[in-house]
């Protein structure tokens, strides 16, 4: 079964304390992996597509890096304007582009 | 701006009482989604709509129903809500032209009383 799953469910950070968000998955077959994030009470706001192991992106204090069985977000020097939910979703291929949503990762940082 | 808009943002209705979302989209995208986002929970696809040709979810109840009249518009309509219909409802729309990330409007939330 074709599945996301992200880690931690919840994480607290210190402004200016870096750290990494977890994506794991396993599906029968990778057409890209997606980021996003979420605020409270918003749709989701696209960040990232990765579309093969070894491949990077980066925008501001977000740094997206993707493996065969895993992506990480990392966020450097983050700020409290970052705090939200961070989406990782997977599209396979064959098919339509159906996304499979892991449930998110609550990040919240305090001054 | 290019953008997906949805109306209303905050819908309440009784249990049973026929509702409708709606969603329209600037982006001239040829694909249009619904998903139901539960609190906490990752958003879930119920369908979607590859221009004209409707895409049901095997699991997505019966009593959630769509309608894709053009290629702006795209409606929501539950026939006969319950309590377990609460939630988020996000619609979605991507290009088909080799770019697959999916662009959200900012939602609906649905109470039902």
């Amino acid at each position: 079964e074709d599945q996301v799953t992200q880690s931690p469910e919840a994480l607290r950070l210190q402004e200016g304390e870096s750290s990494s968000l977890n994506c794991s998955y396993t599906v029968s077959g990778l057409r890209g992996l997606f980021w996003y994030r979420q605020d409270p009470g918003k749709g989701p706001e696209f960040l990232f597509t990765l579309y093969s192991a070894g491949e990077e992106k980066e925008k501001e204090r977000l740094k997206a890096t993707l493996t065969k069985k895993e992506s990480f977000l990392h966020i450097t020097a983050p700020k409290p304007e970052d705090s939200a939910t961070y989406l990782c979703a997977v599209a396979l291929t064959g098919g339509y582009n159906k996304l499979i949503f892991g449930a998110g990762t609550r990040l919240a940082v305090h001054p | 701006d290019a953008m997906v808009i949805q109306n209303p943002r905050y819908q309440v209705t009784q249990f049973g009482k026929p509702v409708t979302l709606s969603c329209s989209q600037t982006l001239n995208h040829n694909v249009m989604y619904w998903y139901q986002q539960k609190s906490s929970q990752a958003p879930k696809l119920l369908f979607h709509y590859y221009d004209k040709d409707f895409n049901n979810e095997a699991d997505t109840p019966d009593n959630f129903q769509s309608r894709r009249p053009n290629t702006s518009f795209c409606f929501l309509d539950i026939r006969s809500p319950g309590l377990g219909d609460a939630a988020m409802y996000l619609c979605a729309t991507s290009s088909w032209a080799g770019a697959y990330e999916q662009y959200f409007g900012p939602g609906t939330r649905l109470t039902v009383t």
